[in-house]
């Protein structure tokens, strides 16, 4: 199917953990990025990349890493997860153009217990 | 640091009543601005795209307009409806094509 699809939709982990989260997309778009939303600070940035094997910090990047071997694909990984990590995470996609939108996945709802 | 600021962060109106929604950022170096929708549990819909060059977009009973120079966006909403009651965030693409979000505006459109 055509689109940007997250997978797991939800998960629970233990503290320590480490667990990583998918993200694919089929439009070939060079950008991705990965967000975290949590009441009180909205959407914001974990980590972006601008094509395959470039990547960079967004606004809140500790505890987590990406890569991007793959222009189509987007893992974000908890190297040891903990309770702050509690959160809905949303990969997003757009193409390099100045005036494309962008696009979100489902998201998926991480507890860290 | 681009800051992207919304307001109100609610509101609630009855049915059939025009509202608008304000987006304000700081940095007018943008490429564009996005308004999205996200219901309860859900992901973000993509509404309307205003390009860095324009000053309105509109689709159905939605208007969005934007001031690059004073760092301002609107989104008009005609005669709401019920199922128009979700979550309205904005977003602007900056320079190194991030789209930085502000808070949203969560609106509630009474029966």
């Amino acid at each position: 199917d055509a689109g940007i699809t997250q997978s797991p939709r939800y998960k629970i982990t233990e503290t320590g953990r480490q667990v990583t989260l998918m993200c694919h997309q089929t439009w070939s778009h060079s950008y991705m990025f990965w967000y975290r939303q949590d009441l009180g600070h909205g959407l914001r940035l974990i980590y972006y990349s601008a094509a395959a094997d470039i990547t960079d910090k967004g606004e809140v990047p500790d505890g987590y890493v990406v890569s991007r071997s793959k222009t189509e694909n987007f893992p974000l990984t908890l190297e040891s997860a903990t309770r702050s990590q509690t959160s809905v995470y949303f990969c997003a996609s757009t193409s390099g153009g100045v005036n494309t939108e962008a696009f979100f996945g489902q998201g998926t709802r991480l507890t860290v217990v | 640091k681009q800051e992207v600021t919304q307001i109100p962060a609610a509101l609630s109106v009855p049915e059939g009543e025009n509202l608008v929604l304000n987006c304000s950022f700081t940095d007018s170096a943008i490429y564009n601005l996005q308004w999205f929708r996200q219901d309860p549990g859900k992901g973000l819909t993509s509404l309307l795209l205003i390009q860095s060059s324009q000053r309105e977009q509109t689709s159905g009973r939605l208007n969005a307009s934007l001031d690059k120079s004073s760092g301002r966006s609107t989104l008009y909403i005609a005669a709401s409806q019920p199922g128009d009651s979700a979550t309205y965030l904005c977003a602007v693409k900056d320079s190194s094509y991030k789209l930085i979000f502000g808070s949203g505006t969560r609106l509630l459109v009474r029966p």
